[in-house]
């Protein structure tokens, strides 16, 4: 299975500051339809899991734009621009180019 | 509005049998692939199986391959997870996804299976 690994595991913010999460994946995750199905969960307390970012750079539908991804190859990067009260959850990198799709382990993120 | 609406989460024994259903609305369900994740209480998120549109195509997780199975009907909206052989490491929340790689995607709000005796 492709290991996706998360960095930092735990990240406290300042409000109105950025944030960076890397994401490592133990394999390209190019599909072999030339795709890199390589997304962005975030999941806040209490809640079901949301998309933010699919296919490494875009944003899903009603995401703030100050959620951004990028990366290539194996090493990918979520930024916030500026953290917001309601950003507090834990994030979750995903890849879905090779099955079974595989998680990172996440980051919390929490405010200082 | 969308909805995906799981049902069918409870106390089971080891060894014993659940049937997850998700009853889905809002958005054109025959087009989509539709998958079970599971977070295991305080832990991270893991595919467990996925179906392909027209049910043809099914995929798993090692973890379950042999014991759990997925299905679907198209005509009812709904996308079931059986789940036999039970151990207490299947312990979690269990999600439906109408996942799409580059759609949306939507999520329910899961259900709760225990295994413990």
């Amino acid at each position: 299975d492709v290991v996706v690994t998360q960095s930092p595991l735990s990240l406290p913010v300042t409000l109105g500051q950025p944030a960076s999460i890397s994401c490592r994946s133990s394999q390209s995750p190019v599909h072999s339809d030339g795709n890199t199905y390589l997304n962005w969960f975030q999941q806040r307390p209490g809640q079901s899991p949301r998309r933010l970012i699919y296919k490494v750079s875009n944003r899903d539908s009603g995401v703030p734009d100050r959620f951004s991804g990028s990366g290539s190859g194996t090493d990918f990067t979520l930024k916030i621009s500026r953290v917001e009260a309601e950003d507090v959850g834990v994030y979750y990198c995903m890849q879905g180019s090779h099955w079974p799709w595989t998680f990172g382990q996440g980051t919390k993120v929490e405010i200082k | 509005e969308v909805q995906l609406v799981e049902s069918g989460g409870g106390l089971v024994q080891p060894g014993g049998s659940l049937r997850l259903s998700c009853a889905a609305s809002g958005f054109i369900f025959s087009s989509y692939w539709m998958s079970w994740a599971r977070q295991a209480p305080g832990r991270g998120l893991e595919w467990v199986a996925t179906i392909s549109q027209d049910g043809s195509a099914k995929m798993y997780v090692d973890a379950v391959k042999g014991r759990f199975a997925i299905s679907r009907d198209n005509a009812e909206n709904s996308v079931y997870l059986q789940m036999s052989s039970l151990r207490a490491e299947d312990t979690a929340v269990y999600y439906c996804s109408a996942y799409c790689h580059s759609r949306s995607t939507f999520w329910g709000q899961g259900t709760l299976v225990t295994v413990s005796s």
